[in-house]
């Protein structure tokens, strides 16, 4: 099975503020990495699938990068509505996992 | 509009059985794979099973194998988990999703999910 661990579980960060989450797989997934935003009693959203391919709608300052065993969500400026927290997950192989989540908190 | 809509769950005591459904509105379910994802509380995202679209692969996460089985009514444009010899660790929001056309796409869209609690 491919393990996802992402890093750090917690990010405290500020309106503005570039951030990036990383997401390390246990084996190559090639580019098969999705990432998801959840807030609280919601369900999670798609921002990001192929590593790097921005799902429609998604605002533009989100990005993702990384192939093989290491990718990168990046934020380039918080926004208020982006406090939340963020999954990683690869469909290379069954069983498909998630990384443990990264949860955004205000500063 | 993509809605999944999920229904089902409850209390039910550990050793018990629940059949969770989802039906699915504004696309052909028929040519999607489906995909059950569930959530305990205050847990991450944890992968069930899937399904492809004509019912004839399945696959499970480990824990659930054996126990839970994942299943389809294209003409009813429904999703089904039947989830047997239910634990006390199988509490979670179970939530329906849509995955893609492909083997190799991932989850596009959620239901809004339900909550299975297993206590006596």
């Amino acid at each position: 099975d491919t393990q996802l661990t992402q890093s750090p579980s917690i990010l405290s960060a500020s309106i503005g503020d570039r951030v990036s989450i990383t997401c390390r797989a246990s084996q190559s997934i090639s580019r098969w990495l999705a990432w998801y935003q959840q807030k609280p009693g919601k369900a999670p959203e798609l921002l990001i699938y192929r590593a790097s391919i921005l799902e429609s709608g998604v605002p533009s300052n989100f990005s993702g990068s990384g192939s093989g065993t290491e990718f990168t969500l990046a934020i380039s400026s918080l926004q208020p509505d982006d406090f939340a927290t963020y999954y990683c997950q690869q469909y290379d192989s069954f069983p498909w996992t998630f990384g443990q989540g990264t949860k955004v908190e205000i500063k | 509009e993509v809605q999944l809509v999920e229904s089902g769950g409850g209390l039910v005591q550990p050793g018990g059985s629940l059949r969770l459904s989802c039906e699915a509105f504004g696309f052909t379910f028929s040519t999607y794979w489906m995909t059950w994802v569930r959530q305990a509380p205050g847990k991450g995202l944890e992968w069930v099973a899937n399904i492809k679209q004509d019912g004839g692969e399945k696959y499970y996460e480990d824990s659930v194998k054996g126990r839970f089985t994942i299943s389809r009514d294209n003409t009813k444009n429904s999703l089904y988990l039947q989830l047997d010899s239910l634990r006390a660790e199988d509490t979670a929001v179970y939530y329906c999703a849509r995955a893609g056309l492909w083997f190799g796409e991932p989850i596009f869209y959620w239901g809004q999910g339900t909550l299975v609690t297993v206590s006596s």
